[in-house]
């Protein structure tokens, strides 16, 4: 299994591109998530859906959009980057099911996608 | 609004030795605590995880405590070696699990050891 996957890991961009940006899981988990990481700030939660066809707003959402068409796959979108978006973006995911259990709520993360914004 | 605290923000320590990394909380009681550990240039990787009821857990060489009554919680690393040098993270699952984004992240502390 390759866990979760991130495409693509580096990306040098101009104010006011767009980008998208893949994360792929192959753990059949129903929920995943997407953050950025900035230094002295931890992990922020942007965007993360619960399931395939539907998603919700994270803590810090401004600027993004995401879409979940199929179980395994979550993109995150920036339709207009600005240099405030530079950052380390990480993709997760976790089980769901009808059973919960000690640490069947663990997030597994994908190694990250460095973005800087020019 | 809950908060999660580490301290020391960043340390350095000679191989061999033992350290503990140290995680203030204010959600109480929470669904559980977990300690990641973060490779530089990697996502992080979950090391323990705690319910609100247990005191100790173990993961070779990692042991994390609980004390729900000063609301902390600990990392301990024995015998350090070269390949613990990353960032721990702690994070707190408040009430009703976390699969809906509301997982609470400390900030990390940055361990390095030296040869």
């Amino acid at each position: 299994n390759a866990g979760v996957t991130q495409t693509p890991k580096f990306r040098v961009l101009k104010t006011g591109q767009s980008m998208t940006l893949l994360c792929a899981q192959d753990m059949n988990h129903e929920y995943m998530y997407w953050y950025r990481q900035d230094p002295g700030m931890g992990l922020r939660l942007i965007h993360y859906s619960v399931g395939e066809g539907t998603t919700a707003k994270g803590e810090v959402p401004d600027g993004y959009n995401v879409s979940r068409l199929k179980k395994q796959n979550f993109l995150l979108g920036l339709e207009s980057a600005a240099p405030s978006q530079t950052s380390v973006y990480f993709c997760a995911s976790s089980y769901s099911g009808t059973r919960s259990f000690p640490g069947s709520d663990t997030q597994y993360f994908g190694p990250g996608t460095r973005l800087t914004v020019l | 609004k809950n908060q999660v605290e580490q301290s020391p923000q960043s340390l350095i320590i000679l191989e061999g030795k033992n350290c503990t990394l140290q995680c203030n909380y204010t959600v109480s009681p929470f669904s559980n605590l977990r300690w990641y550990k973060q490779d530089t240039g990697r996502g992080p990787v979950s090391l323990t995880i705690m319910t609100f009821s247990e005191n100790t857990k173990s993961n070779g060489r990692y042991t994390a405590t609980l004390d729900a009554d000063t609301k902390q919680s600990s990392l301990h690393i024995t015998a350090s070696q070269l390949s613990d040098s990353a960032s721990y993270i702690c994070v707190v699952t408040p009430p009703g699990g976390g699969s809906q984004g509301n997982l609470i992240f400390g900030k990390g502390t940055k361990l390095s050891v030296k040869p």
